[in-house]
């Protein structure tokens, strides 16, 4: 069965700290892809990033970046000096198979205070 | 704007009336995904459809859901005799391709909210 599991319910830090968003996954298929989306106070679903299971390099857009390690079934997402507009609920999500369908993770809630 | 759109945006009914809610996908886009977001929850799939056919509903409600794509217009998730437990954002995705070995994105519109009183 597909999993993703986000542990941080909510997460407050000042402007200018580092957060790290944790997601940890579960599936069998050996093809899989792993989606970070957005969701600001408005409500729209904001896509992020989409990484496929044969790639663990790291990636690093402006200052957003995530790290993929299949070893510990993570990929994590860490945001480098936050600002206020980061301030929103942060999914990750898993596809496998010969599907896109997407399970979700719960969510975490960003406060990023001025 | 070339995005999926979603209609209405927020949308009211009384307990027991029919809710549609409307889903435009990206230009281009064939393939659409319905989820349900219930009050601090993840989205949960619904339902995936091609022009004209249902490919996966293994996530709708067994009673008052359904869903069409028809050949000309938007996707259509409809909601018979609605009841409290309904109240929830329902999003629609769109993607350009049928689902392949190598994956998609999947692109979101804004969401529909629906409050049963």
């Amino acid at each position: 069965a597909q999993k993703v599991t986000q542990a941080q319910t909510e997460i407050s830090v000042v402007e200018k700290e580092d957060v790290t968003l944790d997601c940890v996954y579960e599936t069998r298929d050996t093809t899989y892809y792993l989606f970070w989306y957005k969701q600001p106070p408005s409500g729209e679903l904001v896509f992020l990033i989409r990484r496929n299971s044969f790639d663990e390099q790291n990636e690093i857009s402006g200052r957003y970046s995530w790290n993929f390690q299949k070893s510990t079934s993570s990929f994590n997402f860490t945001i480098t000096a936050s600002q206020v507009v980061d301030s929103a609920v942060y999914f990750c999500a898993l596809s496998g198979g010969n599907t896109d369908k997407l399970i979700f993770g719960t969510g975490t809630r960003l406060q990023v205070f001025p | 704007n070339a995005g999926v759109m979603q209609n209405p945006r927020h949308l009211v009914r009384r307990r027991g009336q029919e809710a549609r809610l409307r889903c435009s996908p990206m230009k281009g886009h064939s393939h659409v995904y319905w989820y349900r977001q219930l009050p601090e929850e993840g989205l949960k799939f619904m339902v995936y459809l091609q022009k004209e056919n249902i490919i996966d509903e293994s996530g709708m409600p067994k009673e008052r859901f359904s869903a069409e794509f028809p050949k000309e217009g938007p996707s259509i998730l409809r909601i018979q005799q609605v009841v409290r437990g309904d109240s929830a954002a329902y999003f629609c995705a769109s993607s350009l391709r049928p689902p392949t070995v190598t994956g998609n994105t999947i692109y979101f519109g804004e969401g529909s909210w629906l409050t049963v009183v």
